[in-house]
């Protein structure tokens, strides 16, 4: 079974580009998250949908980030203009939903010169 | 703010220790508990979604317990192997979305 797909696997722009971050989920999962990993903060939820839906988006740091989900199998996080502050590792996660595990793409390394 | 609380940040044994850590977690609003292990340069794995005081898992030689009253968890494993070296983060879970701690670090030495 194809796990979480997240693209690219490392991102490096400078500062002030947009940068779009994607990720498919496991095909019937209802539920995507979105988090940061930083050295200062561990792991933390930007961002969750459950069917296409964003339920919980106060995890986002600013309005310059902004994630969809036009449809079940595709998400995108978006930041616009990106920062140096920005540089982290994101992670996509999706889960069946009850009491199933959320499961983790391979994240993108995000590094904002 | 809810507060996920690991100890210790880190920790070093040798090949054949066992070894223990904690998960600290509110005691109200719960509904699971996910413990999960995360090489470097992977992505998190799941190990145990726990939701009943009382509660304990096992697979292979870890092992978890749950006290929901107090508010912890415990993670145990036993004759640790270079290949468990990893970081073991726990997630408190009030509703559909995780809380995660920061993390126990562990290396065992061969």
């Amino acid at each position: 079974d194809a796990g979480v797909i997240q693209s690219p696997r490392h991102e490096v722009t400078e500062m002030g580009q947009e940068v779009t971050l994607r990720c498919k989920p496991i095909s019937g999962h209802d539920y995507l998250f979105w988090y940061r990993q930083t050295m200062m903060r561990g792991l933390e939820l930007l961002i969750y949908f459950n069917n296409n839906v964003p339920i919980d988006d106060s995890g986002m740091p600013e309005d310059r980030f902004s994630a969809k989900m036009p449809n079940a199998s595709f998400s995108t996080l978006k930041i616009q203009p990106s920062e140096p502050r920005d540089s982290a590792v994101y992670f996509c996660a999706s889960s069946p939903g009850g009491l199933q595990p959320q499961h983790f793409g391979d994240g993108t390394r995000l590094s904002i010169l | 703010i809810l507060n996920v609380e690991q100890s210790p940040q880190s920790l070093h044994v040798q090949e054949g220790d066992s070894t223990n850590f904690t998960c600290s977690f509110p005691s109200s609003n719960f509904y699971a508990l996910h413990w999960y292990r995360w090489e470097t340069a992977k992505s998190p794995e799941a190990l145990f979604v726990m939701t009943l005081n009382g509660d304990e898992k096992k697979k292979g030689r870890i092992s978890a317990t749950l006290n929901t009253k107090e508010g912890y968890s415990y993670l145990y494993i036993k004759g640790s192997q270079p290949e468990d070296s990893a970081t073991y983060l726990c997630a408190f879970r009030p509703t559909d979305k995780l809380i995660f701690g920061t993390g126990t670090r562990l290396q065992v030495f061969p």
